[in-house]
């Protein structure tokens, strides 16, 4: 199966710097990779995503990048606000003959000083 | 556009009772539907894969006699604790996929806090 692992577990910058969060995948054959973020309290939401035929991919602050050789992703998030405060999850799609598994990280929360 | 609503959004229970948790697709169709169990502090947990008309997919260690899904329309999946004990308290939160669309995302419900006492 796939597995996804993430750094780092806590991050805390301050308010106008960039942060970046890292994760790699096991499977080759994953091929869509969705970030998402998370507040006190609530579902995650999907921030970003990036799927397996494009390197970078970019949103107004935030930014994802991919390199499949090394597979590993990353977020960038620029410009850092306090309301960027959350749990940011990344995950990786893997597509199988019974369908689609996602595989998620164990999580970076990200803390941004004011 | 894709909304998943899922209700209660906390529930406080007795001990041995049993509870369900809806999750609604609002604006969508989803033929699967994901439920997930969050610790403090820890990811997400896959249980099972609510796959409409048929039964779920439940993943290792999950009792299925314990969490009940049913997937009864392309809207909607239920998943009830049954016989609730101190140990299921936890964040329940669903998802979904929106139907024929192979490489849609994932979309959240704002999840279950669920408290048995």
């Amino acid at each position: 199966g796939e597995n996804v692992e993430q750094h780092p577990s806590t991050l805390s910058v301050q308010e106008g710097d960039s942060a970046v969060i890292k994760c790699t995948y096991s499977d080759s054959a994953s091929n869509y990779f969705p970030w998402y973020k998370q507040e006190l309290g609530k579902g995650p939401q999907l921030i970003i995503d990036i799927r397996s035929n494009v390197g970078e991919k970019k949103d107004q602050r935030i930014a994802v990048t991919l390199n499949k050789t090394a597979k590993h992703f990353s977020l960038h998030i620029t410009e850092t606000q306090p309301e960027d405060s959350a749990v940011y999850f990344c995950a990786a799609r893997r597509t199988t003959n019974t369908g689609n598994q996602f595989y998620f990280g164990t999580g970076t929360s990200l803390t941004v000083i004011p | 556009g894709a909304v998943v609503s899922q209700h209660p959004s906390w529930v406080i229970c007795k001990s041995g009772t049993s509870v369900k948790i809806e999750c609604r697709s609002l604006d969508f169709q989803a033929t699967t539907m994901f439920w997930y169990r969050q610790f403090p502090k820890q990811s997400l947990m896959l249980m099972a894969t609510s796959n409409e008309g048929s039964k779920a997919t439940y993943e290792q260690g999950v009792e299925k006699d314990k969490f009940l899904i049913n997937h009864a329309s392309l809207t909607l999946s239920t998943l009830t604790v049954t016989s609730a004990h101190p140990e299921d308290s936890s964040f329940y939160i669903c998802s979904a996929r929106r139907q024929g669309a192979g490489n849609s995302p994932l979309h959240f419900g704002n999840g279950t806090r669920l408290t048995v006492t």
